[in-house]
């Protein structure tokens, strides 16, 4: 069974630039999570869905970060404009909370890089 | 607000002793406990969990402690290895009411000298 997929794995931009990330859960997980890994810290979570419904995004900076699962699959966490201080892994993950399985799967995460 | 504080920051030991990480989480309503292995450029990967209704789960060289009274949970290896060397985070989640969101504590370096 393939794992969580992200792409691009890494990404160099300059800084007010746009970009995006993309990721697909494991197949039949519902759950599916964006995280921010700065360097040397824990991941911290950005976004949360159960299908298509973000049902927790206190945490996702909505002046400039914006995520869409429109099908309950996957899943497009994009910034715009990009700032310096942007510059980190972000790390995709899903669980199948349906049967009450709590265990988070993530992704090897988007490397970006803001100039 | 909720928070995970880890302990230590880094730890160096030789290869065949054992390790222990320690947690402490602020949320008494938190009742799921996860820890993840990161290699340096990959994925966090589950190592062992342990829910709030026990106190101690064991898988071969790890296991997992819980006081849910002090809030605090503690990664034990033994017998270390070299390929044990990684990142070790600890997080806790309220399962249940609110989802899964983890609250990660900010990682231990483990090294394993051979």
């Amino acid at each position: 069974e393939a794992g969580v997929v992200q792409s691009p794995r890494y990404k160099i931009i300059e800084k007010k630039q746009p970009v995006a990330f993309w990721c697909n859960p494991i197949s039949g997980h519902n759950t599916l999570y964006w995280y921010l890994q700065n360097l040397g810290q824990g991941p911290e979570l950005l976004i949360r869905y159960e299908n298509e419904e973000a049902v927790d995004d206190s945490q996702l900076p909505k002046d400039r970060f914006s995520a869409e699962r429109l099908k309950g699959v996957d899943s497009t966490l994009k910034i715009q404009p990009a700032e310096l201080g942007d510059s980190a892994v972000y790390l995709c993950a899903s669980s199948q909370t349906r049967d009450q399985e709590e265990t988070q799967y993530f992704g090897p995460g988007t490397r970006l890089l803001v100039l | 607000g909720e928070n995970v504080e880890q302990h230590p920051s880094t730890l160096s030991v030789q290869e065949g002793d054992s390790a222990v990480i320690k947690c402490t989480y602020s949320d008494s309503a938190s009742n799921y406990f996860p820890w993840y292995k990161q290699e340096l450029g990959k994925r966090p990967q589950l190592i062992i969990d342990i829910r709030s209704n026990v106190g101690e789960k064991k898988d071969q060289r790890i296991a997992v402690t819980l006081n849910k009274t002090a809030k605090h949970f503690s990664l034990h290896i033994t017998e270390t290895q070299p390929e044990d060397s990684a990142v070790y985070f600890c997080a806790a989640s309220r399962w249940g009411n609110q989802g899964g969101k983890l609250i990660f504590g900010q990682g231990t370096e483990l090294s394993v000298k051979p």
